[in-house]
Formats: C-alpha cells, structure tokens, sequence
C-alpha cells in the first residue's frame, strides 16, 4: 500500500496569506490527523477527522482550520500566517475508528516570511 | 501540559549494547502508547505499540515495557546499530490524539 501522502512538500508564504496544505491517507484508513512540528514545542497535535467529523481540536487559534473529504483526504488551512507558523506539519491516518497506531506522512515544510 | 515527558534529551549507546529508552506519563486514561523514530525533516516512523492492557511488547529488537503503576514506558533496543541514530519520540492516545514527549536523541557509536 502506498503511504500517506501530502502536498506540497515545501511551502514559503509572506506574513497575512493563507495557506492549504493537503493530506491523502493510507488506501482504508478513515481517521486523518494534523500535527503540527516547531522547535521550541515540538509535536503538538492540531484536529482530528474521521468520516469527515472533527472529533478532536488542540489548543490552536481559530486560524487554524481543517476539512475531510468523503473519500478521506483532508485539508488543513491557515490563515493570516504568522512568522510563527513555520513549522513542518504533519498528517497521520490510522485504520481503526477509535485511536491507535497512526501512520504518518513526510511532512509540509511551511516558511513564512 | 506536558502529559507525556521523556526526561532524557539525548543517549549515547556503543553499537552492540542495549539502549533504554524511557517515557513517564500523567494521564492514567491514555489507552495506547506508541514509540516513533524520526529523522530531520520527515515523518515520524512506527516502531512499535503496546496496548494499556498489557505490560509488554516486543517486536524484533524492540521491546516496550508498559508500568501502568508507575506510569512508565520504556523501549528497548537490542542490539543497538549505527542505523539507529535518530530521534525517538513516546506517544500516547486517548480521545482520538497523540501526545508526544519532546524526544530522545540517540546515537550508536561505532
């Protein structure tokens, strides 16, 4: 099976864009993550989706959305970015509806400027 | 909250030897817990899980140890190989999340 997937894998936005970063799980799995990766505070869990549900939000600002599809995929997006949003964000898919082992992808490296 | 906490920021282990990993955790409902390896700039990998019904697993040369009582994780490794050289991070899930601890970076010696 081919692994999750995300898009882009680089990204550089100035300061007041948005941005989407896209996920596409593992064939099956129907639980999406979103983490997000920084230095100072290292893997810090963003939402959690299953069967286009959020089940669970971290303690992010409301900047900070995301959406799944019905075939799974999802969409995190950022608004009016900040310099301290650059960060790698990661996606995890997990086969089980109930947590467990979560598989994650390479990563979105976003730099904003 | 630092729910997950792994207090050792680095180890250093001679290739051949046993490296110990260790986890505490403060949150008694957390119902899995997990160990990832990650290398700079990509994904953390799966290596091994260890439900909160048991108190080990082993899976090759990795072992997780599992103290509910103590609330403490460990993970083995042997024998250790210059092959991993990465960082390690704890996780535990409850309520649909994965709580991190802040990592251990091992290196293998030679």
């Amino acid at each position: 099976k081919a692994g999750v997937t995300q898009t882009p894998r680089y990204l550089i936005k100035t300061r007041g864009q948005q941005v989407t970063l896209s996920c596409s799980p593992i064939s099956g799995h129907r639980s999406v993550s979103w983490y997000q990766q920084t230095p100072g505070q290292g893997l810090q869990f963003l939402f959690e989706y299953f069967s286009e549900t959020q089940r669970n939000k971290g303690n992010f600002p409301g900047r900070f959305s995301g959406r799944q599809f019905s075939n799974s995929r999802s969409e995190m997006n950022v608004s009016t970015l900040e310099l301290g949003d650059s960060a790698l964000y990661l996606c995890a898919s997990s086969p089980r509806d109930s947590g467990g082992t979560q598989y994650f992808g390479p990563g979105t490296r976003l730099t904003v400027l | 909250d630092q729910q997950v906490k792994q207090n050792s920021p680095s180890l250093s282990v001679q290739e051949g030897r046993i490296s110990i990993l260790n986890c505490d955790y403060t949150n008694s409902m957390f119902d899995y817990f997990l160990w990832y390896k990650k290398y700079p700039a990509e994904g953390p990998t799966f290596l091994i899980s260890i439900s909160s019904i048991k108190d080990k697993n082993e899976d090759g040369r990795f072992t997780v140890f599992l103290n509910k009582s103590a609330k403490h994780l460990s993970l083995h490794i042997v024998p250790s190989q210059p092959g991993d050289s990465a960082v390690y991070f704890c996780a535990a899930t409850y309520d649909y999340k994965l709580s991190f601890g802040a990592g251990t970076t091992v290196t293998v010696r030679a």
